[in-house]
């Protein structure tokens, strides 16, 4: 079945850099969409960035354009997700996601997510 | 950006009740709408794509309609395992956007 299993999740301080994982398994990685959805404490669900199947086209929101680096690893299936110039309001549960096949991005399997935490 | 909007933020309701929460997008979004729901401490699952279609396991007690900017999801006979957070996300284009959330409540 597929497993989406993050890590690099933890405490850092405004400014500096962190980089997540995603360690997928059950089903073929290079042939799919990847995806990093947060959500803040106590709040709702923020997409963040998208990787295609293999690495050509990426997008990211507004608020992480610039900061973050979706990034991918298709020999080792693994997501990665590279946050520089970390704030505040980067506090959140990161998930990674696998696309379901199709035009169109639905997010069809999600990970148990990893907690980054943003503070002095 | 598509911006969309989830109503009500909050149901309380009875097992055995029927529940529909809509969702609406600022632009026409041609049915790529889903559903998500998340239970307390877990991750979102998903539930409809593509406005109507359920997931494979999903139970037919939920279903989902809807066109252009105004879409529902209706839960017909509200079961324990149903009290969570419920969330519609357009894929349209990107960025992709989330509504803000509907909490399913114990009545």
């Amino acid at each position: 079945q597929v497993q989406l299993v993050e890590a690099g999740g933890g405490v850092v301080q405004p400014g500096r850099s962190l980089r997540l994982s995603c360690a997928a398994s059950g089903f073929t990685f290079s042939d799919y969409g990847m995806h990093w959805v947060r959500q803040a404490p106590g709040k709702g669900l923020e997409w963040v960035a998208v990787m295609s199947y293999d690495g050509s086209d990426k997008e990211y929101a507004d608020s992480v354009k610039g900061r973050f680096t979706i990034s991918r690893d298709n020999s080792k299936n693994t997501l990665f997700l590279e946050m520089n110039s970390l704030r505040a309001e980067d506090t959140a549960v990161y998930y990674c996601a696998k696309d379901r096949v199709g035009p169109k991005s639905f997010l069809e399997s999600w990970g148990q997510g990893t907690l980054v935490t943003v503070s002095s | 950006d598509i911006q969309m909007t989830q109503s009500p933020s909050f149901v309380s309701a009875s097992v055995g009740d029927r529940v529909t929460i809509t969702c609406r997008a600022s632009q026409g979004i041609s049915y790529w709408l889903a559903w998500y729901q998340q239970r307390p401490g877990k991750a979102p699952e998903l539930l409809i794509y593509a406005t109507s279609n359920l997931r494979s396991g999903v139970p037919s007690r939920f279903s989902g309609s809807g066109s252009g900017t105004d879409y529902t999801l209706t839960i017909s006979s509200l079961q324990p395992e149903d009290f969570a957070s419920y969330y519609c996300q357009q894929a349209n284009s990107f960025p992709l956007t989330f509504g803000e959330g509907t909490k399913v409540e114990i009545k």
